[in-house]
């Protein structure tokens, strides 16, 4: 069974950096074809893909947020991290990360609110 | 990139027919495939199709997908409503650089 769960601060300051973890189990982020990806979700609003890096380090960035994001992976403690700089307002949201094969998500994790707030 | 718009909202009452739309605004539908997604109040979005008109193990054959290349569209079925399917349903699909991209969502009403 593959869950996936993330971590990370509640609330954040503008201007600062959010570094959230993804800590995941019942899979290995060394098998061919596996990634994981983060998505995230306003307030009432639609989902919106941010980055997804492969097994073999591929990493893949959403056009609008690439100066801002850099996602990570640490295959011996199935983890990925995703950290944004530059954090405001808008940025606040859920965050989550999901499993990705055959470039689609699933599982998805619960997902963590991310306020961003002075 | 592209775009993929749905409706913003759909209704109808249980045990009838509807069909959610995702059009995509550039390239073909049929290049690459089209997910969907339920996300209920409160919850993490799960699969219900996967490759255009695959259905993951546990979802029930009320829910189907399909392509329409005339349209450039991609379409999710649900038959036989129940108001356990009321939820926001995204669609998703990718481009030839591998990057994902969601539409804005639809909320479904079973009244």
């Amino acid at each position: 069974q593959i869950t996936l769960k993330e971590s990370g601060p509640t609330l954040v300051k503008p201007t600062q950096t959010l570094t959230l973890t993804c800590t995941f189990s019942g899979f290995s982020l060394s098998t061919s074809g596996v990634g994981v990806g983060w998505i995230r979700q306003p307030p009432g609003k639609a989902l919106e893909w941010l980055a997804l890096i492969y097994w073999d380090d591929d990493k893949r960035y959403s056009p609008s947020l690439k100066s801002r994001l850099t996602i990570t992976k640490d295959t011996s403690k199935n983890q990925v991290v995703l950290t944004m700089t530059n954090m405001d307002p808008v940025d606040t949201a859920t965050y989550y990360c999901a499993h990705c094969a055959k470039n689609w998500f699933d599982p998805w994790g619960q997902g963590t609110l991310v306020t961003v707030s002075s | 990139n592209f775009m993929l718009t749905q409706p913003h909202s759909v209704s109808e009452s249980p045990g009838k027919t509807v069909t959610i739309s995702c059009t995509r605004s550039s390239g073909s539908i049929a290049s690459n495939y089209v997910q969907w997604y339920q996300q209920r109040p409160g919850s993490s979005p799960t699969t219900v199709i996967y490759e255009d008109n695959q259905r993951p193990s546990g979802v029930p054959d009320r829910f189907s997908g399909s392509i329409d290349s005339s349209s450039n569209s991609a379409s999710l079925t649900i038959s036989g409503l129940k108001t356990e399917d009321e939820a926001d349903y995204y669609c998703q699909s990718y481009d030839s650089s591998i990057l994902w991209v969601f539409g804005g969502g639809t909320k479904l009403t079973v009244l």
